[in-house]
């Protein structure tokens, strides 16, 4: 089974505070995704990474940066978090596929209060 | 542009009733992947079902039937026998196929639709 691990299920931050959210996928996926889900927004996404050490802005990706230094791992950053970063945050990771996409697994979730 | 509409945004049932949650799409490519999405009250997407575009043949899981139809881009999944547990709100999503490097077929995401399935 994909397993899609994130470091907290819940944080709570200061306005001003850097915040690093962790993600770890064990199946040996080239994709890693980062999203943020709002009550009547849905799913959005914020960056996406589809190799070590490479990055791509997704829809949203104002007032974050990642992070991939290794394949399992896919860091999101908020270098000064504001409450309008108050979210569930959401990473997934997918495969390669032959035709450039493939189902993405997601991890269970962080929810983040930023005050 | 891609979008993906779910336009029933709550639906409650009783359960034992069959239920049926809609969506519709819209994409240029001809080459493209559709998702269904479960997320339960715990917060995790739990993935249910892929279809590419070249395959409309309906698919049955258990409870679980999707019934994909290009001509009207919809791709509506229904829950035979609801049960307490179906309960969650689900997500339909769609992606286009990319060529290695570059955008890898992102995921466009309905809103959601709430599914409330009662005693």
């Amino acid at each position: 089974d994909v397993k899609v691990t994130q470091s907290s299920r819940y944080l709570v931050k200061r306005t001003g505070e850097k915040v690093f959210l962790e993600c770890v996928q064990d199946m040996d996926h080239e994709n890693m995704f980062w999203y943020r889900q709002d009550p009547g927004l849905g799913l959005r996404l914020i960056y996406f990474s589809y190799d070590v050490k490479m990055k791509e802005k997704g829809d949203i990706p104002e007032g974050y940066s990642v992070s991939r230094e290794k394949k399992e791992r896919f860091s999101l950053i908020l270098e000064s978090a504001s409450t309008n970063q108050t979210s569930m945050y959401l990473c997934a990771s997918s495969l390669l596929g032959s035709m450039g996409t493939d189902t993405q697994y997601f991890g269970p979730g962080t929810r983040l209060t930023v005050l | 542009a891609q979008k993906v509409t779910q336009a029933q945004t709550e639906i409650s049932v009783v359960e034992k009733e069959d239920v049926t949650l809609d969506c519709v799409y819209e994409t240029r490519d001809t080459t493209y992947y559709l998702f269904w999405y479960k997320q339960p009250p715990s917060g995790e997407l739990v993935f249910l079902i892929r279809r590419n575009s070249f395959d409309e043949q309906n698919e049955i899981s258990g409870r679980y039937s999707w019934n994909f139809q290009k001509s009207t881009s919809s791709f509506n999944f229904t829950i035979t026998a609801s049960q307490v547990v179906d309960s969650a709100v689900y997500f339909c999503a769609l992606s286009e196929a990319r060529d290695y490097g570059g955008s890898q077929g992102n995921l466009i995401f309905g809103k959601g639709t709430k599914l409330s399935v009662k005693p």
